[in-house]
């Protein structure tokens, strides 16, 4: 079975530009989770999607959204690009979504640079 | 907020030494806590998962511990190898999301 797929793996933008990054989940899975990782950090929670509902969202600005589609899958779409949201943005999936005891399954990865 | 907090940042050994690593967690209210693997400029390999209810998991060369009450989680590599480098990072689960430490980073120097 394939496993949490990204894309695209990398992405070169100007500041100001917007972007939008792919994520499909493990077969089953109907959670998906965006975390953004700065080089030399760990990785930042910013959203959580059940169902294709928002279940949570960490402390990142308005230009950051998320949507989850009726194939569970999902887009992160950033706004106004800034140069410090260059980033390796990651996706992981899970059965479920809050709650669980389920390991997280990461996806490579979309490293974003910003110039 | 929960802090998470890896100790020490980076660990050089020989091949062969076995490798300690440390986690600690201020908010003790987990579902569980995961110890990655990340490889250069890679996304992230899960190698062993500790419910909040257990003690410790094991897993080949891989052996975690987890003492919930003092908020703390080791992560033991037995007999390092060259293909054990890499950083390794430990992420505490509350509700919907992980929160992750900054990662240690370890070099088994053949």
């Amino acid at each position: 079975d394939a496993g949490v797929t990204q894309s695209p793996t990398h992405l070169i933008k100007t500041r100001g530009q917007h972007v939008t990054l792919r994520c499909s989940p493990i077969s089953g899975h109907k959670s998906v989770s965006w975390y953004q990782q700065v080089l030399g950090q760990g990785p930042q929670f910013i959203f959580q999607y059940y169902e294709k509902e928002e279940r949570g969202r960490g402390n990142f600005p308005d230009r950051f959204s998320a949507r989850q589609f009726p194939n569970y899958s999902s887009e992160l779409n950033v706004n106004a690009l800034l140069l410090g949201d260059s980033a390796l943005y990651l996706c992981a999936s899970t059965i479920q979504g809050a709650r669980t005891q389920e390991t997280q399954y990461f996806g490579p990865g979309t490293r974003l640079l910003v110039l | 907020k929960q802090e998470v907090t890896q100790i020490p940042a980076a660990l050089s050994v020989p091949e062969g030494e076995n490798l300690v690593l440390n986690c600690s967690f201020t908010d003790s209210a987990i579902y569980n806590l995961q110890w990655f693997r990340q490889d250069p400029g890679k996304g992230l390999t899960s190698l062993l998962l500790i419910q909040s209810s257990q003690r410790e998991q094991t897993s080949g060369r891989l052996n975690a511990s987890l003492d919930k009450s003092s908020g703390r989680s080791t992560l033991y590599i037995a007999a390092s190898q060259p293909g054990d480098s890499a950083t390794y990072l430990c992420a505490v689960r509350n509700d919907y999301k992980l929160s992750f430490g900054a990662g240690t980073t370890v070099t088994v120097r053949a």
